[in-house]
């Protein structure tokens, strides 16, 4: 890929239950974000982690970053039938660009 | 504040033909970008506009890809030919100009050729 991986590809949880879902990146960075993608739909921005912070909370996210492995984390607790969607961290570098994974496809079963 | 618009939702077109999607940024947003997702794969980047100058095109995968932006608006990506392995859902997104921006997106234009 251009930058991002994330893992796992799929991931399928009961309603309640915390998701994790991770993302590995190629190259420095000076910030990472965090998109959700319900089908049929264009992505949503959840939150962003600067490359000099570790750890990052919005509401029921959480998102841990170490640029020493180049990874991050988004971790939704409590999850919902609302929250299936596809998952994608996007890597804002160097020329200002945003590369994007290949997603990780959550499904919360009721 | 009207979002991200992407015309056409839906393409379907024989191979070899031509196609034009367009793209209306959100008012103001001075950066505009192109990517393509193929099935299952990624979100490949395709181009990057400021304003109406292109700051990097280094992902359109070959000449018969085109991009315009016209006086800094709305954009446009002409595929002639289309090939098959176009196929895809073509994303559109939009973001200021400060540093840390996040991107909007418009909903897509799924591309099928047959």
């Amino acid at each position: 890929s251009q930058q991002g991986e994330e893992d796992p590809q799929a991931l399928s949880i009961q309603e309640g239950e915390n998701a994790t879902m991770n993302c590995s990146y190629k190259t420095s960075i000076n910030n990472l974000q965090w998109y959700r993608q319900n089908s049929g739909r264009g992505l949503v921005h959840l939150i962003l982690i600067r490359s000099n912070e570790r750890e990052k909370h919005s509401g029921r996210l959480r998102v841990t970053l170490d640029t020493s492995k180049k990874s991050s984390s988004l971790l939704i607790t409590a999850s919902r039938a609302a929250d299936t969607a596809s998952y994608f961290c996007a890597t804002d570098a160097a020329g200002n660009q945003f590369y994007f994974g290949t997603g990780t496809s959550l499904t919360v079963i009721p | 504040e009207a979002g991200v618009t992407q015309f056409p939702s839906h393409s379907v077109i024989e191979k070899g033909q031509t196609v034009t999607l367009r793209c209306d940024p959100i008012s103001g947003h001075d950066n505009l970008y192109w990517y393509r997702r193929v099935m299952g794969k990624e979100i490949k980047f395709l181009l990057h506009f400021v304003k109406e100058s292109k700051q990097d095109e280094s992902g359109m995968p070959n000449n018969r890809f085109l991009a315009e932006r016209t006086g800094g608006t709305y954009s446009t990506l002409k595929v002639q030919p289309a090939e098959l392995e176009d196929s895809g859902v073509y994303f559109c997104a939009s973001s200021q100009a400060e540093p840390g921006r996040k991107l909007f997106f418009g909903s897509g234009t799924q591309l099928s050729v047959l």
